[in-house]
C-alpha cells in the first residue's frame, strides 16, 4: 500500500509570492491533515479536512488556506509568503480523523522563503 | 487546553544502555497518546499508540511505552539502543472530544547513540 504522498520536496519561493502544496493521502484514507515543522515553534497543526470540508483549523493567519478534493487529495495554499513561512510542511492521513486513529505522515514539503 | 511536554531536548545513551525518552500530558480526561520518530529529511512515523486498552504498550523497533495516568506519564523506552535509534521523538496527544484530525505535539527529544 503507498504511503502518503508529499509535492514537490522542496521549493524556494521570495517574499509576496504564493505556493500551492499537494497531498495524496493513503489509498481509503478520508482525512487529511497538514502540520507546519519549524525549529522555533516545533510541531503546529495547521488544519484538517474530511470529505471535501475543513473541520478544524489551527491558531493559524488566513493567509494559510487549503482544500481537498472527491478522490480525498489535498492541498496547501500559502499567500503573501513572509520568511517566517521557511518550513517544513507535513501532510498525515488517516481513515476518518477520529482521535483513537494514528495519521500517518508525508515525508514533507520543505519550503524556504528568499 | 490540552498540552505535552517532553523533558529533555537532547537524551545521549551508549549503544547496548537502556533508552528512556520522557513524555508527560496535561488532560481533565486520559486522552489518546502516540511516540512518533522522524529522521533526518523525513516525516514522521508512527512507533506506537495508547488508546486506553493497555497501559503497557509496545511498538516496533523494539520501544515500548506505559501509560499512567496517577502520574500523567507515557514515557517511551527501550532496553537496548542501537546505532540505528539515533532520531528525533515526538511524543503527541490527540484530543478525545470533537477536535478530528488533530495531534498536538511535544517539543521532541533528539536521540544520540554513542557507540
Amino acid at each position: 500500500k503507498a504511503g502518503v504522498t508529499q509535492t514537490p520536496r522542496y521549493l524556494i519561493k521570495t517574499r509576496g509570492q504564493q505556493v500551492t502544496l499537494s497531498c495524496s493521502p493513503i489509498s481509503g484514507h478520508r482525512s487529511v491533515s497538514w502540520y507546519q515543522q519549524t525549529p522555533g515553534q516545533g510541531l503546529q497543526f495547521l488544519f484538517e479536512y474530511f470529505s471535501e470540508t475543513q473541520r478544524n483549523k489551527g491558531n493559524f493567519p488566513g493567509r494559510f488556506s487549503g482544500r481537498q478534493f472527491s478522490n480525498s487529495r489535498s492541498e496547501m495554499n500559502v499567500s503573501t509568503l513572509e520568511l517566517g513561512d521557511s518550513a517544513l510542511y507535513l501532510c498525515a492521513s488517516s481513515y476518518t480523523g477520529d482521535s483513537n486513529q494514528p495519521q500517518h505522515f508525508g515525508d514533507g514539503t520543505r519550503l524556504s522563503i528568499l | 487546553a490540552q498540552s505535552v511536554t517532553q523533558l529533555g531536548s537532547h537524551v545521549s545513551v551508549s549503544e547496548g544502555a537502556l533508552v528512556l525518552l520522557r513524555c508527560n500530558y496535561s488532560s481533565s480526561v486520559p486522552p489518546y497518546l502516540f511516540w512518533y520518530v522522524q529522521y533526518p529529511n523525513q516525516g514522521l512515523q508512527l512507533l506506537l499508540k495508547y488508546t486506553s486498552a493497555a497501559t503497557l504498550v509496545k511498538g516496533i523497533n523494539g520501544f515500548e511505552a506505559e501509560f499512567k495516568k496517577s502520574e500523567t506519564s507515557f514515557h517511551l523506552t527501550k532496553p537496548s539502543a542501537h546505532m540505528s535509534d539515533a532520531a528525533e521523538y515526538f511524543c503527541a496527544v490527540s484530543p478525545n472530544y470533537n477536535q478530528g484530525g488533530k495531534l498536538i505535539f511535544g517539543q521532541g527529544t533528539e536521540l544520540s547513540v554513542k557507540p
